[in-house]
């Protein structure tokens, strides 16, 4: 089965409003990144947070390690946050490879 | 500035020919990746390097090969390129150094073989 499983698939929020997406894994993890993929493809890492809590900016992740979860907590939700959000673990094999989840479509509108 | 560089940005080739693509980073990372990414499959890796000359299979390694003789670059090679070849390729790095090491992304390479 799928390793990494992010909920919902999709999200459609007005502006102002404020998001919480969820990632469950199913194995242990060593690292975990949440990343952020704009409409136009590139990729940029938001948070890397395996365990506890985090805050950057208008974002904060809470990892849960024995639970196997994490949150992307988006507060005051603005257009520019549109995009595809990815949560990613490190099953350590060596050589930290990330396996990825499918992502979080987040649609922002005025 | 630390950066993780990939040329080219978009190609286009014929089902057979070969193709590389390059990746390039300024921070001394020792391991570096590649990783392809599909509609409603996510980002698979492709391969992972340990450093110069020590390279590993990752989970979708048929119809590619990697070269790095520089610690800052990591090339992907497609020897005789197939339709199913078609997708967005991201090189990735990260330092050994750190228990919790971040991975660093490139911009991509969108592939597209005819």
């Amino acid at each position: 089965g799928q390793q990494v499983q992010q909920s919902p698939a999709s999200l459609v929020l007005q502006e102002g409003e404020n998001a919480e997406l969820q990632c469950n894994f199913s194995s242990t993890a060593t690292q975990l990144q949440w990343f952020y993929q704009s409409p136009g493809g590139s990729l940029v890492s938001l948070l890397s947070n395996p365990s506890g809590t985090k805050h950057t900016g208008r974002l904060t992740s809470t990892t849960v390690t024995k639970e196997r979860r994490s949150s992307l907590h988006i507060s005051s939700s603005q257009t520019t946050d549109s995009g595809t959000y990815l949560c990613a673990i490190d099953l350590y094999q060596g050589g930290r490879a990330l396996i990825f989840g499918t992502g979080t479509t987040v649609s922002v509108s005025p | 500035d630390m950066k993780v560089t990939q040329m080219p940005r978009y190609l286009i080739k014929r089902m057979g020919e070969n193709v590389l693509l390059e990746c390039g980073q300024d921070m001394s990372h020792e391991t570096m990746y590649w990783y392809r990414q599909d509609p409603g499959l996510g980002l698979q890796l492709i391969y992972i390097s340990y450093d110069v000359d020590s390279n590993s299979e990752g989970d979708i390694p048929k119809g590619y090969r990697v070269s790095r003789k520089k610690r800052e670059h990591f090339s992907l090679i497609l020897d005789s390129a197939k339709t199913n070849q078609t997708s967005v390729y991201f090189c990735a790095s990260s330092s050994d150094r750190e228990r919790y090491a971040e991975q660093f992304f490139g911009p991509g390479t969108r592939l597209t073989v005819l």
